[in-house]
Order: structure tokens, then C-alpha cells, then sequence
């Protein structure tokens, strides 16, 4: 099995440009959750997901948007990229709340 | 704010030695405390994980201990190898749902290396 995958690996942005990182899962998850990783800051929840059609703001969720047409994707999109977005982005799913989050290898976003 | 401390922020230790890494919380509504091992250039992956109705879970050379009065857990690796060299993370989450109470709490992580 994949597990999660994202695309693309690495990606370097012009400010104000916007871009579309993508997830998928191939595991039926119905929870699925972005991340990003600053150094030396742990990993902060930007959006999250309980099922397709449902999306809701995690604890830094300015600057992005997400949706979520099918269970097995949850993209998130970057509009008007800023230097503040230079991170690493993580996607993860779970089968359901309070077990083991799997978690993608992670997009590592540039904004110059 | 939900916050999980963890400490030290980097952490040397001789190969065979016992890396103790430390994590305490506030939110007494946490239910599930995991530890997840990420390595350069990779997602975090999940190493071992405990939920508060036990003080100690053991698997393999990786140890928690939990201290529910205390509001503080620890991760300890036995016999540590110059492969476990990696970046460590504690994190928590409880079962209430929406509010953004969905997802990992995750502390700052610690750099652990194992010298050969």
C-alpha cells in the first residue's frame, strides 16, 4: 500500500503566486489532516477533515484552503503565497479520532 | 491554549546509553499520548503510544511512562544505537471533536543523536 501520499516533494513560490499541494490516501481513512512543520516549532494543524464534504480551521488556518470532494483526497491551497508559508507541509490521515496518524513525506514549500 | 512542553531541544548520548525525553500538558480532556520518530526528510512515523489508563508501556527498546497527576509523560530508549538518531516528537489529543480539538497536539520536538 502507498499510505499518503503528497505532491509535489519540493516547491519554490514567488510571493503572491498560489499553488495547490496535493493529498491522497489509498487506506479509506475518513479523517485526514494538514500540517506544517517550522524548525525548532513542532508541527501545527492547519485544516483537518472528518469525512468527504466536511472541512473545518485548525489552530493556524490563514492563508490556506482546503477541500474534500472524496475520502481518498484533501488538498490545500495556498493563495497569495507570503514568506510566512515557507515550511515544510505534512498531510496525515487516521481511520478514526485518537489512534495513530499516518503521515505523508512532506512538501517542502519555498516563498522568495 | 492546548499546549504539550517538551524538552530538552537536543540531547547527546553515547551509543548504549538511556536518552530520557520529557513531555508535560496542560488539557486534562488528552487521552492519547503518542511519541513519533522522523528522520531527515521524512514524515513523522509513530514509535510507541499510551493512553492514561496505564503508567508504563514498554515496546521493544522504547519505554513511556506516564504520570496522569503529574500531567507529564517520557519517552526512554533502551540500549540506544547510533540509528536511532533522529528527531523526536510527543504529542497528545483527546476525543472531543470539533473546535479544532480534532488532530495531534505535538511538542517542539528534540534532536537526539547517538554517538558510535
Amino acid at each position: 500500500n502507498a499510505g499518503v501520499t503528497q505532491t509535489p516533494k519540493f516547491r519554490i513560490l514567488k510571493i503572491g503566486q498560489s499553488m495547490t499541494l496535493q493529498c491522497t490516501q489509498d487506506m479509506n481513512h475518513n479523517y485526514m489532516y494538514w500540517y506544517r512543520q517550522d524548525p525548532g516549532m513542532g508541527l501545527k494543524l492547519i485544516y483537518y477533515s472528518v469525512g468527504a464534504g466536511i472541512t473545518d480551521k485548525g489552530e493556524v488556518p490563514n492563508g490556506y484552503n482546503v477541500s474534500r470532494s472524496t475520502t481518498e483526497d484533501f488538498p490545500l491551497r495556498l493563495e497569495l503565497a507570503a514568506p510566512s508559508q515557507t515550511s515544510v507541509y505534512f498531510c496525515a490521515s487516521t481511520p478514526r479520532l485518537n489512534t495513530e496518524a499516518f503521515f505523508g513525506q512532506g512538501t517542502r514549500l519555498t516563498v522568495v | 491554549q492546548q499546549q504539550v512542553k517538551q524538552s530538552p531541544q537536543s540531547l547527546i548520548v553515547q551509543k548504549g546509553g538511556i536518552p530520557i525525553i520529557n513531555c508535560a500538558y496542560e488539557n486534562t480532556a488528552f487521552d492519547y499520548f503518542p511519541w513519533y520518530q522522523q528522520f531527515p526528510g521524512k514524515g513523522p512515523a509513530l514509535l510507541i503510544a499510551i493512553r492514561p489508563d496505564v503508567s508504563e508501556k514498554k515496546e521493544g527498546r522504547f519505554t513511556i511512562s506516564f504520570n496522569k497527576s503529574a500531567k507529564q509523560f517520557s519517552l526512554h530508549i533502551m540500549d540506544s544505537q547510533p540509528g536511532d538518531s533522529a528527531t523526536y516528537f510527543c504529542a497528545a489529543s483527546s476525543p472531543q471533536t470539533g473546535g479544532g480539538a480534532d488532530g495531534l497536539t505535538f511538542g517542539k520536538g528534540t534532536h537526539l543523536i547517538i554517538q558510535p
